[in-house]
Order: structure tokens, then sequence, then C-alpha cells
């Protein structure tokens, strides 16, 4: 049980252009979901909290203009790059949990990952 | 500051053991993790430790000082499959997750 999807696994993009990426917990409800990004040879950085239904907090530096987070339901979050640029290029990693707060992070599972590659 | 810190990187030869090293300095201690992560996967859950000493998972065991800020996993009988990178990530007491950036362990046959 307790597993996580992510679409797509990879997606190669122009600059300028926007990428949605999905994220899906397939056999259980994801009171909360948590969105990662992870640079090459460095430590996992948390993005954004979202709560079904309501907005996602964003920790400090992350533009939420830039990082659009729609927890729509209590089995999918989306993660929009919006005017994506090469810098943006990372490995972008959901994680989801059945509870809420402190007691989410403990209990998160992952999601395989998403590959973004700007041109 | 808050601050994780681990080896970047560890050989170790099939069958043997090897023990990963974690410090931490953070504001508060709700708990540390270790999570393996493989090349360009997401990572996969190993342990929790929240109070001191050392518990045992099958191959894999994890230790806690909260007294010394430090853990450490240890990895017996080793399989190439366990080359992968290893994550120690601490709870502070704002309930964030500080990640350290990852013991990358490579086992030879």
């Amino acid at each position: 049980g307790a597993v996580v999807s992510q679409h797509p696994s990879r997606v190669i993009c122009k600059s300028g252009t926007s990428v949605k990426i999905e994220c899906r917990s397939l056999d259980f409800q994801a009171t909360t979901m948590f969105w990662y990004r992870q640079f090459p040879k460095q430590s996992l950085m948390l993005m954004a909290t979202s709560n079904e239904g309501s907005k996602a907090t964003y920790e400090q530096g992350v533009e939420k203009d830039k990082f659009l987070i729609n927890h729509a339901s209590l089995t999918l979050s989306t993660l929009t790059v919006t005017s994506a640029h090469p810098e943006d290029s990372s490995f972008y990693i959901c994680s989801a949990s059945p509870l809420k707060g402190s007691q989410g992070l403990e209990t998160q599972y992952f999601g395989p990952g998403t590959r973004l590659l700007v041109l | 500051g808050q601050n994780i810190d681990q080896p970047t990187e560890m050989t170790a030869t099939e069958g043997a053991i090897v023990q990963i090293n974690c410090t931490y300095q953070t504001s508060g201690f709700n708990g540390l993790f270790w999570y393996q992560q493989h090349a360009g996967e997401a990572p996969t859950f190993l342990s929790y430790n929240v109070l001191d000493g050392l518990e045992e998972k099958g191959r894999f065991s994890s230790f806690l000082s909260r007294s010394k800020g430090y853990s450490y996993l240890l990895l017996k009988e080793l399989q190439m499959k366990d080359s992968a990178s290893y994550l120690c990530a601490v709870m502070d007491s704002n309930y964030q997750l500080i990640w350290g950036a990852g013991t990358k362990l490579i086992i030879k046959p």
C-alpha cells in the first residue's frame, strides 16, 4: 500500500513555456502533499506544503506565482512551473501523507520524481 | 543556523558492514529520519529515531544520541543493490524537516 505516482517522469521543454507535473496517491487519501526540488548532489529542498482544498504554504524563497500548486482533491496535487527557464531544470519530487502537520511530515510517501530539463 | 553533516561518499565491499554517520545542529529536535535514494529515484523511508539508542530492522540499524547530536546508519551484509545515497533528515522544533545532502555509498564486489 501507500503508493504515490508522478507524471510525467521526464519532461523536456523550451524556455518560456509552462510545465505541469501531477502527483497522485493511488491507494490512500492524501490530506497533505509536499513538493520538493533536488539539484544534483544536493539535499531535498521543500518547496511547498499543500492541504486539500486550501492554498499551498510556500517555503521562503519559493515564488508562488512561478510554482503554482493546486491540491484539488484528496488524491491529486499538481505543480505547474510557469515560464520555465534553464535554471528551473531539476528533479521535482512530491510526497503525500494521510495526516496533517508534523505527523504528515513523519509519514510521507514519496513519488518517483519528475526530471525537468528546460532548454 | 541549522545544519546536517554527513560524509559525501563512502566505499565498501559486498558482504561487509558500513556505518554512515550524521551529525546535526538544529533548533530543537522531534526525530531523525534515514532515507535511501537510488540515482534518479525518489527517497524511500528506512528508519525513524526519536529516543536514544539503537533500532534494528533486518540488515539495517539506526542509532541516535540526542545529547551528542549524532546518529548513524549501520548496514550489514552489504549487497550490490545497497549502492545508493543515504539521506539523513532531522525534524526541528517547528516540525520542519532539515535534510542532509546525502552520503553516496558505493559497493564493490
